[in-house]
């Protein structure tokens, strides 16, 4: 079993529908979360990242994790086109220092 | 905004040929990373670095070597590129510093014929 696990979509949505993006996993001692932009053929972009539990918004972005449930997500409001992406967890546990643990991918495409 | 930048971006070579990939990162960051990315699949860490001097290679088996001569600097090598060392090499880094997370570089699209 896969240390995180999350749901490869496609996932395809209209312009301003506010989109969901989930990820599990399996290890509770992750603390550390993150969420990336990954556009075709670059590298991953840093959205946001988080620690332990709660949410954080940063515009239009809101990332929410529930450690008792092992469960992440990343909500974008007010999706646009340019959104259309893959976006990729990761986390880290607290006491190791050198290890990110990344889901494969969720891709969306927010259809104008 | 993260300063890592990656060359070259695409490569096309052919079976044999020994390439470098290039990394160089602008923040003074002590760790650095590669990653390898194959389409629709999950990063794996193939080598990583603490710091000047400081290699070790990662969870994925790799015929690549790195080497870390300048803080700044963390090129990886391919002695004899084959077809199946296609694809997309990602560089990373980190600070020491408390939780900061990792930061990408572009990427290189390697394609082995």
């Amino acid at each position: 079993q896969k240390e995180v696990e999350q749901d490869p979509g496609p996932l395809s949505v209209p312009e301003g529908a506010i989109v969901s993006l989930n990820c599990t996993y399996s290890n509770s001692a992750f603390q550390y979360f993150m969420w990336y932009r990954q556009y075709s053929r670059k590298g991953p972009e840093l959205l946001m990242y988080t620690y332990s539990s709660g949410n954080k918004e940063d515009g239009r972005f809101t990332a929410q994790v529930d450690k008792s449930s092992k469960y992440i997500s990343l909500f974008i409001r007010d999706s646009q086109p340019s959104d259309s992406a893959t976006y990729l967890c990761a986390m880290r546990r607290t006491n190791t220092g050198n290890q990110f643990y990344f889901g494969t991918g969720t891709s969306l495409t927010v259809i104008p | 905004e993260a300063d890592i930048y990656q060359t070259p971006r695409y490569l096309v070579i052919g079976t044999g040929k020994k390439i470098t990939l290039e990394c160089s990162q602008t923040m003074g960051h002590d760790k650095m990373y590669w990653y390898q990315q194959d389409p629709g699949m999950e990063l794996h860490l193939i080598h990583y670095s603490y710091g000047v001097n400081s290699t070790e290679k990662g969870d994925l088996s790799s015929e690549s070597t790195v080497s870390r001569i300048r803080t700044e600097h963390f090129p990886l090598t391919l002695e004899s590129a084959r077809p199946s060392h296609t694809s997309q090499y990602l560089c990373a880094s980190r600070s020491e510093q408390g939780f900061i997370p990792i930061y990408f570089g572009e990427g290189s699209w390697l394609t082995v014929v």
